[in-house]
C-alpha cells in the first residue's frame, strides 16, 4: 500500500539557508500534518493543512512556512536556518472525510542538519 | 489541549516477558488514540489505532486499551522479543486536527 513520502530524507544546510521540506500524502487524504522532533524529544506540532487551507497551527516559528498544493502534497519551506532546527521533521496525513477514523500515517521524516 | 503522559519513562525486560505501557491524557474528550513505535533515528510505524467508540484493539502480540473515562490507555505486549526493543509513543487527538504525543517508553529487551 502506498505511503506517506517525504523529500528529501536527509539534508544538510548551513546557518541562514534556507531548505524546503516535501511531504506526498496518501492518496484520497486530504490533510497534512508537519511535525518536528528534535534529539531526545516527543514530536511538536508545526501546522497542519485541509484541503489547501491551514487548519491549525502550533509552535511554527515565523522563518517557516508551509502550503499545500492542488494534488494535496505540501512543501515547509525554512529560512535563516538555525543550529537549533536541526531535527527530524515528520508529515503525516490523514482523511477527515472518514472522521480521521484511519488515524494519522507518517512518512519516515525528514532529517534535518544545520551546520 | 491534551496532554499526554506515558510511564514509564524506560524499561527493561528479559525476552518472553509479559509487560505493559501505560499512557494517561487530560482530556476525556478524546476523539482517537494512537500508540506508535519508533526505532532510533527513524520514523513513526503506527501499531495500533483506537477510536472513543472502542474500548480495545488487537494486533498479534499487541493489544492495546482506552479508558476515556480514567484518561488512561495501556499498550500490552506478550511475549516480548528482542526485536521489540524500541521507542513506544502513545498519541492522542481531540477532533482529529492534531496529534499530542506522549514523552515515549524506551523498551528494551533482553536476550
Amino acid at each position: 500500500a502506498a505511503g506517506v513520502i517525504q523529500s528529501p530524507r536527509h539534508l544538510i544546510k548551513e546557518k541562514r539557508e534556507t531548505a524546503t521540506l516535501k511531504c506526498y500524502p496518501i492518496p484520497r487524504h486530504d490533510t497534512v500534518y508537519w511535525y518536528q522532533q528534535g534529539p531526545g524529544q516527543d514530536p511538536q506540532f508545526l501546522i497542519s493543512f485541509y484541503e489547501k487551507m491551514q487548519s491549525d497551527k502550533g509552535s511554527i516559528p515565523d522563518r517557516f512556512s508551509a502550503q499545500q498544493f492542488s494534488d494535496y502534497h505540501s512543501e515547509l519551506n525554512m529560512s535563516s536556518l538555525e543550529l537549533g532546527d536541526s531535527a527530524l521533521y515528520f508529515c503525516a496525513s490523514s482523511n477527515q472525510g472518514e472522521g480521521w477514523a484511519g488515524g494519522y500515517t507518517f512518512g519516515s521524516g525528514t532529517r534535518l542538519t544545520v551546520v | 489541549k491534551q496532554e499526554v503522559t506515558q510511564i514509564p519513562a524506560a524499561l527493561s525486560v528479559p525476552e518472553g516477558e509479559n509487560l505493559v505501557l501505560n499512557c494517561s491524557f487530560t482530556d476525556s474528550a478524546i476523539y482517537n488514540l494512537q500508540w506508535f513505535r519508533q526505532d532510533p533515528g527513524k520514523g513513526l510505524t503506527s501499531l495500533l489505532l483506537i477510536q472513543s467508540s472502542q474500548r480495545e484493539q488487537t494486533s498479534g502480540r499487541l493489544n492495546a486499551s482506552l479508558d476515556k473515562s480514567s484518561g488512561r490507555s495501556t499498550l500490552y505486549i506478550a511475549a516480548s522479543q528482542p526485536g521489540d526493543s524500541a521507542t513506544y509513543l502513545c498519541a492522542g487527538a481531540n477532533t482529529g486536527n492534531q496529534f499530542y504525543f506522549g514523552t515515549g517508553t524506551s523498551l528494551t529487551v533482553i536476550p
